[in-house]
């Protein structure tokens, strides 16, 4: 069964960083692209960041490109976001989610975590 | 960017009653198209994929039609679980991927 397990989020001051991690257990880990998509509250869904199966590629939501890094230890079937420069628009739920066909970058989100809130407050 | 648009925003219906979700896409995406159900304090969790392909095990009540530009969700007869906000998803333009807006089914 796949499972998905974000931690890290938390309460942080405007302008400072947080690691959040994805740990994943149930599958290959190796053979899947992974996202990052991210819910403010009472809002909709936006996608963040996505990182190929084998971590060469990686792309961004043009709201956080230079600020956040995504990031994948196969070895460790752990997936990371590095979020510096936070503002308060980034505040929300933090998911994972897993692209739904081995290989492909981009696909359908078959599997996600819990998630994990970060509040930015100034 | 290709923006996706669901309507209505809010839809309410009785129980047993069918409900029907639109999602369009600004330009063509054509089967490229996911349905994603989100429960209050819950993750979303997908339902179809590829406009209209069911994931195993979720019910036969739930149904995905369209293609190109104009795409269709419903659920034949809604059961007091399926009370839920729904989020449509494309994913063959890239990046980003994109969501749209959400409809929420609620009690009527």
């Amino acid at each position: 069964q796949v499972q998905l397990v974000e931690s890290g989020g938390g309460v942080v001051r405007s302008g400072r960083s947080l690691r959040l991690s994805c740990t994943a257990s149930g599958f290959t880990f190796s053979l899947y692209s992974l996202h990052w998509v991210r819910q403010a509250p009472g809002k909709g869904l936006e996608w963040v960041a996505l990182i190929s199966y084998g971590g060469d590629n990686k792309f961004y939501a043009e709201s956080v490109k230079g600020r956040f890094t995504i990031s994948r230890d196969n070895s460790k079937n752990t997936m990371f976001l590095q979020m510096n420069s936070l503002r308060s628009e980034d505040t929300a739920v933090y998911y994972c989610s897993r692209s739904g066909s081995p290989y492909l970058l981009y696909n359908w989100f078959d599997s996600w975590g819990q998630g994990t809130l970060v509040t930015v407050s100034s | 960017e290709i923006v996706m648009t669901q309507s209505p925003a809010t839809l309410s219906v009785s129980p047993g009653e069918r409900a029907t979700l639109s999602c369009r896409a600004s330009q063509s995406i054509k089967n490229n198209l996911a349905w994603h159900q989100q429960k209050p304090g819950q993750a979303p969790r997908l339902l179809i994929y590829d406009a209209s392909t069911r994931v195993t095990g979720i019910p036969a009540r739930f149904s995905g039609s369209g293609s190109g530009t104009e795409f269709n969700f419903t659920i034949s007869s809604l059961q007091s679980e399926d009370f839920a906000v729904y989020y449509c998803q494309q994913y063959i333009h890239w990046p980003p991927v994109t969501f749209g807006g959400g409809t929420k089914v609620e009690i009527k």
